[in-house]
């Protein structure tokens, strides 16, 4: 199993720019979480799907953030427009039954100029 | 509401002696308790978790962890560090009683564990 894919590794873009972060799960894997971290605030859950569903999304920092799960097979975090404070390590993460861990990627580094 | 403090943001062993990382908790209910490790440049990886049963818990890499629920506490212990442990370890809580509908894994901020040669 190659895990949780996430693309890119690293987006640097510019202040005001779309920027479309994208997760492939493990298959079979029904949960999939979006977090953020920084230095700051360390790891925020932002959003959580089960079956493609999005269940809580109260970790949304703004309305510029948006997820969307459109199959099992993948996910995306949408930032529009992004900002300079925008700047994170954004992580995907799934798992499978019920009391199992989370499986993460490795993230993708984001620098808003 | 549930929450997690590690109190140490950074914890430095010499190489072959024991280490701990510590952890509290605090959770509404029963805690579902989980320690995760993050190298560098890499997203965390599951170590151990406790949900019921016997109080210390054996995981990966030689890592054991604690519980002792009348000190809500969840500490991470190795008996001899390694070089090859220095990375960043997270604790982590889920109240279990939280129902199957709400999945909540609150995270600590964060340790920084530097062994030294």
């Amino acid at each position: 199993d190659a895990g949780v894919i996430q693309s890119p590794r690293h987006e640097v873009t510019e202040m005001g720019q779309e920027v479309t972060l994208r997760c492939k799960p493990i298959s079979g894997h029904d949960y999939l979480f979006w977090y953020r971290q920084t230095m700051m605030r360390g790891l925020e859950l932002l959003i959580y799907f089960n079956n493609n569903v999005p269940i809580d999304d109260s970790g949304m920092p703004e309305d510029r953030f948006s997820a969307k799960m459109p199959n099992a097979s993948f996910s995306t975090l949408k930032i529009q427009p992004s900002e300079p404070r925008d700047s994170a390590v954004y992580f995907c993460a799934t798992r499978g039954s019920y009391n199992s861990p989370l499986h993460f990627g490795n993230g993708t580094r984001l620098t808003v100029t | 509401a549930q929450s997690v403090a590690q109190p140490e943001d950074q914890v430095n062993v010499a190489e072959g002696n024991p280490l701990t990382v510590k952890c509290t908790y605090s959770v509404s209910g029963n805690p579902y308790l989980f320690w995760y490790v993050q190298y560098p440049n890499r997203g965390l990886q599951f170590l151990l978790k406790y949900i019921t049963g016997d109080n210390l818990v054996k995981g990966s890499y030689g890592f054991e962890a604690e519980f002792n629920k009348s000190q809500t506490s969840f500490h991470l212990k190795k008996p001899s560090a390694l070089v090859s442990d220095s990375a960043l370890y997270f604790c982590a809580v889920r109240d279990m009683d939280s129902g199957a509908g709400s999945y909540q894994l609150t995270f600590g901020k964060g340790t920084k564990l530097s062994v030294i040669p």
